[in-house]
């Protein structure tokens, strides 16, 4: 596609279940990034993938997030139990190479209740 | 771990007055980048500086990178009412691979 795209724009759940957040990164572009974004705050670092190697989860809030990248293109973020306090807008970037500018979707606002 | 930090958090100016926002690592940086983003939307990636001291213009906007490389300013000269929107900075440490953590931002309103 022409840009990153994301899915759902938009997802309301119940307190204490699972969600998936899909991103789908540019073409041939071999980094991806996971940010949370709460109202009005800033970019909250998650998970960054680079090609095949491991995986920077630093950024990950707790052991109910968890982030795949299959085949180096499409990339998950799994939230399990959910919360209230995990409701926030949920944005995937990626880029040429890492460190590089993102190109950024237009977001997953997500409304746990 | 690595902080970026950035002020104001918000400013509020009159069209034609210039705006300013400074971005502060507590770590030194391989390259810093700036984003813009319009509300209701997603951040937009405006540039990146990578040199000690560097100095880069786009139209009004003036972007500098520190000689220690841990601090960071943009500037917009005689703003418009286009320019409203929240400027992030973005900072990449060395050894951390692609890694950027973003400063909280800095909201700006222009009232024409």
């Amino acid at each position: 596609g022409a840009g990153v795209s994301q899915s759902p724009s938009n997802k309301v759940t119940e307190k204490g279940k699972d969600v998936e957040l899909r991103c789908d990164p540019i073409s041939g572009h071999t980094a991806l990034y996971w940010y949370r974004q709460s109202l009005g705050q800033g970019l909250e670092f998650l998970i960054y993938f680079q090609g095949n190697s491991a995986p920077d989860k630093s950024g990950l809030p707790s052991d109910r997030f968890s982030a795949e990248r299959t085949g180096g293109s499409v990339s998950t973020l799994t939230i399990q139990r959910t919360q209230q306090e995990d409701s926030a807008v949920y944005l995937c970037a990626s880029s040429l190479e890492g460190g590089e500018k993102l190109f950024f979707g237009s977001g997953t606002q997500l409304s746990v209740l | 771990g690595q902080q970026v930090m950035q002020i104001p958090q918000y400013q509020h100016v009159q069209e034609g007055e210039d705006f300013t926002t400074y971005c502060n690592s507590s770590t030194t940086l391989s390259n810093i980048q700036w984003y813009k983003q319009r509300p209701g939307g997603h951040p937009v990636f405006l540039i990146q500086l990578v040199k000690s001291g560097e100095v880069k213009k786009q139209k009004r906007l003036t972007f500098q990178f520190g000689e220690a490389k841990k601090n960071s300013s943009l500037h917009i000269t005689a703003t418009q009412t286009t320019d409203v929107g929240t400027y992030f900075c973005a900072g990449q440490e060395y050894n951390q691979g692609g890694k950027l953590i973003f400063g909280q931002g800095t909201e700006l309103s222009v009232k024409p």
